[in-house]
């Protein structure tokens, strides 16, 4: 399974544009890029996904590169609620989606 | 709508014993999914279906087993629990297709001492 890169942990301001990170240079032209949340002490959310193109949806919008090895979920007016552990997960259509341990993000007021 | 429920929300078991993680959710989904996490960690995959009848095993299978004779529900089986089954359990479902979108329940959280 192609892999993902995600920095451990991130801080940002309540109310301030959130730019989460992810890394997939492995990544196939058939892999789906997707994005869940968890928040603390509840099973995962599903937040968004997309193949190629930039993806836009009310929770937020996912900017894919053009050579598709990396993507940024952006999360436009970050509030206290949006703290959670963001994972960034490549899948083929129909297979399982794998987790890995995610981006911690603090929102502070 | 309940979505995926989970039963029990928590559990102790001692060392050996066993017991049924119960899933189950009403929106005729056809896979569904097993994961654990433990403490700090993102989540394992342990069992999936694509279909009553159907199941595969996942990253963690050791220790487990699962029963699809329905499509609402996906019961997930410890047998001989030991202390590093000790975890929170999730069940989650989504439809066919290319559409990826997965529905988790709230947990299980499971120790075994």
């Amino acid at each position: 399974d192609a892999k993902t890169t995600q920095p451990n942990s991130m801080e940002s301001n309540e109310e301030e544009p959130v730019h989460l990170p992810c890394n997939h240079s492995t990544i196939s032209g058939t892999d789906y890029i997707h994005w869940y949340r968890q928040l603390p002490s509840q099973g995962p959310e599903y937040v968004i996904h997309g193949l190629t193109s930039n993806v836009n949806n009310r929770m937020a919008s996912l900017a894919i590169a053009e050579d598709r090895k990396s993507s940024t979920l952006i999360l436009h007016r970050a509030t206290l609620r949006d703290a959670a552990v963001y994972y960034c997960i490549l899948s083929q259509a129909g297979t399982a989606l794998i987790f890995g341990k995610g981006t911690t993000l603090s929102v502070s007021s | 709508n309940a979505g995926v429920t989970q039963t029990p929300k928590f559990r102790i078991l001692k060392i050996g014993q066993s017991m049924t993680l119960q899933c189950t959710q009403d929106m005729n989904h056809n896979y569904m999914y097993w994961y654990r996490q433990d403490p700090g960690m993102g989540l394992k995959l342990i069992y999936y279906s694509v279909g009553a009848g159907i199941t595969d095993k996942g990253e963690v299978p050791n220790g487990y087993n699962v029963s699809r004779s329905t499509t609402e529900d996906f019961p997930l089986r410890l047998e001989l629990a030991a202390p590093s089954q000790t975890s929170v359990y999730f069940c989650a479902s989504r439809t066919g297709g290319e559409y990826e979108k997965l529905f988790f329940g709230s947990g299980t959280q499971l120790s075994v001492l």
